[in-house]
């Protein structure tokens, strides 16, 4: 069975560090990983899907098949990156409908 | 455009009451899907609609869940009796095709006391 693991529960920065959120996974198949992003008082939105190969709001991240990793990175942090993150994989052969998440991440950028 | 509404946006119920649930998704997207995320646990996918067809309701935890969606459009999601256990946060999500990516809702937060 998948499995999205994110072993940072909380995670707190200060404004123009480097940032990471940690993102491991286990699935058999051939993985479709994403970010998702839930700011404070707003609803869960995409944030960036491997395949894409793009950055948003300065995140990138690379999918690692020899490590199951898909790590969240950016250079300098933002106060308005404060949010949770969630990573999350599809398990439907290409479609990304049916996601498993992982339990996500509070992001704190202090200022 | 207007985004996947739901409603409520809160429900507090006794245990063995009855909740019915409901997501407008955005117009014009056949795609609409069911998670839920409990205490402690991780955001989990319940059931995925097709204009009015169930395609997988593989997530659907037991026969107390009832989920419609009637002409395609709105959906609702009932559970009936409402245990303690099934606390937790309701997100309706749509999208135009399955490979587009999903719009969720703000949820329902279901407190069964």
């Amino acid at each position: 069975a998948q499995r999205v693991t994110q072993p940072e529960k909380l995670l707190s920065v200060f404004k123009g560090a480097p940032v990471e959120l940690k993102c491991n996974y286990s699935y058999s198949g051939s993985p479709e990983l994403f970010w998702y992003v839930q700011y404070s008082r707003q609803r869960l939105q995409l944030l960036l899907r491997h395949i894409s190969r793009e950055s948003i709001k300065g995140f990138t991240a690379d999918l690692n098949k020899g490590e199951t990793s898909f790590h969240l990175k950016k250079p300098f942090a933002q106060e308005e990156d404060s949010a949770m993150y969630y990573c999350a994989l599809s398990s439907s052969g290409g479609s990304n409908y049916k996601l498993t998440f992982g339990k996500g991440t509070l992001l704190t950028v202090n200022p | 455009e207007a985004g996947v509404t739901q409603f409520p946006s809160h429900s507090v119920i006794e245990k063995g009451q009855t909740v019915t649930l409901r997501c407008d998704p955005i117009s014009g997207h056949d795609n609409l899907y069911w998670y839920r995320r409990v205490m402690g646990k991780e955001i989990k996918f319940l059931l995925h609609f097709v204009k009015e067809s169930k395609q997988d309701e593989s997530g659907m935890p037991n026969n107390r869940f009832l989920a419609e969606r009637t002409g395609g459009t709105y959906s609702t999601l009932k559970v009936q009796p409402a245990e303690l256990e099934d606390s937790g946060v309701y997100f309706c999500a749509s999208s135009q095709d399955v490979d587009s990516p999903l719009h969720f809702g703000n949820g329902t937060r279901l407190t069964v006391t």
